[in-house]
C-alpha cells in the first residue's frame, strides 16, 4: 500500500533552515507528481510547492517563493523540501502528498526564538 | 491572486443531505478547475475524498458525492453519518505561477 512517511521537522530560530524529507513507497514514485501541503496550528490548509515527475518543473506559493526549494530523488524514492529563512509564520505541519490523492501523517515544524 | 470561499460552518441532521460549495473569486468554477475535496477529522491527516470534480477514490463512501453547481463547486453528502463530522477543504487548480489554491475549509457537525 502506499506509504509516506515525512521527517525532518523540530524547533528552529527565525531565520534558520531546515529540510524536510518524505520517504515514499507503494507506488511507482518517479511517474507522479508530489505536492507539499502545510497546515498552521488551528488552520486551514495551505497549498505550498508542486513538483513534477522527473522534477523539472517546480510551483511555490507566493508566500515561500525565493526561500522554498521543492526537490526529488527518484532513485532514492524521496522528496525534499528546503526551507530557508524561515519565519514564525512558517510554523505549521508540513505533508507530503502524493497526486493529491494521498497523505503523509505530517512532520511538525516550529519556528521560534 | 486567486481566492476560494467556502461556508465556514454548516450544521446535518444523521441521515440527512447537505451540500458544500466552493467559489472563486476569478469567476465560475468549471472543471478546468480540476476540484478536489478533503476531509479532515480533528487530530487526523486530511483524506481526499473527490478529484477532478466528480471521481471518487477506491475509498470514498458512496454517500459523497462532487459537482459543479451555479458556478461553485460542490461537495453533497446524502445520508449523513456521525462519523462524517469534519471539516471539509477544497482545491481548485489554476493555470498560473501558483497552481493550486485551497479554501478556508468547512465545519461540518452532524447534530
Amino acid at each position: 500500500q502506499v506509504q509516506l512517511v515525512e521527517s525532518g521537522g523540530g524547533v528552529v530560530q527565525p531565520g534558520r533552515s531546515l529540510r524536510l524529507s518524505c520517504a515514499a513507497s507503494g507506488f511507482a514514485f518517479r511517474s507522479f507528481v508530489m505536492h507539499w501541503v502545510r497546515q498552521a496550528p488551528g488552520k486551514g490548509l495551505e497549498w505550498v510547492a508542486v513538483i513534477s515527475d522527473d522534477g523539472s518543473n517546480k510551483y511555490y506559493t507566493d508566500s515561500v517563493k525565493g526561500r522554498f526549494i521543492i526537490s526529488r530523488d527518484n532513485s532514492r524514492n524521496t522528496l525534499y523540501l528546503q526551507m530557508n529563512r524561515l519565519r514564525p509564520e512558517d510554523t505549521a505541519m508540513y505533508y507530503c502528498v502524493w497526486g493529491l490523492g494521498s497523505w503523509g501523517q505530517g512532520t511538525l515544524v516550529t519556528v521560534s526564538s | 491572486q486567486a481566492v476560494v470561499t467556502q461556508e465556514p460552518s454548516k450544521t446535518v441532521s444523521p441521515g440527512g443531505t447537505v451540500t458544500l460549495t466552493c467559489a472563486s473569486n476569478t469567476g465560475a468554477v468549471t472543471s478546468g478547475h480540476n476540484p478536489y475535496w478533503f476531509q479532515q477529522k480533528s487530530g487526523q491527516a486530511p483524506r481526499t475524498l473527490i478529484y477532478d470534480t466528480t471521481k471518487k477514490f477506491s475509498t470514498t463512501p458512496a454517500r459523497f458525492s462532487g459537482s459543479l453547481l451555479g458556478g461553485k463547486a460542490a461537495l453533497t453528502l446524502s445520508g449523513a453519518q456521525p462519523e462524517d463530522e469534519a471539516e471539509y477543504y477544497c482545491l481548485l487548480s489554476y493555470n498560473d505561477a501558483r497552481p493550486w489554491v485551497f479554501g478556508g475549509g468547512t465545519k461540518l457537525t452532524v447534530l
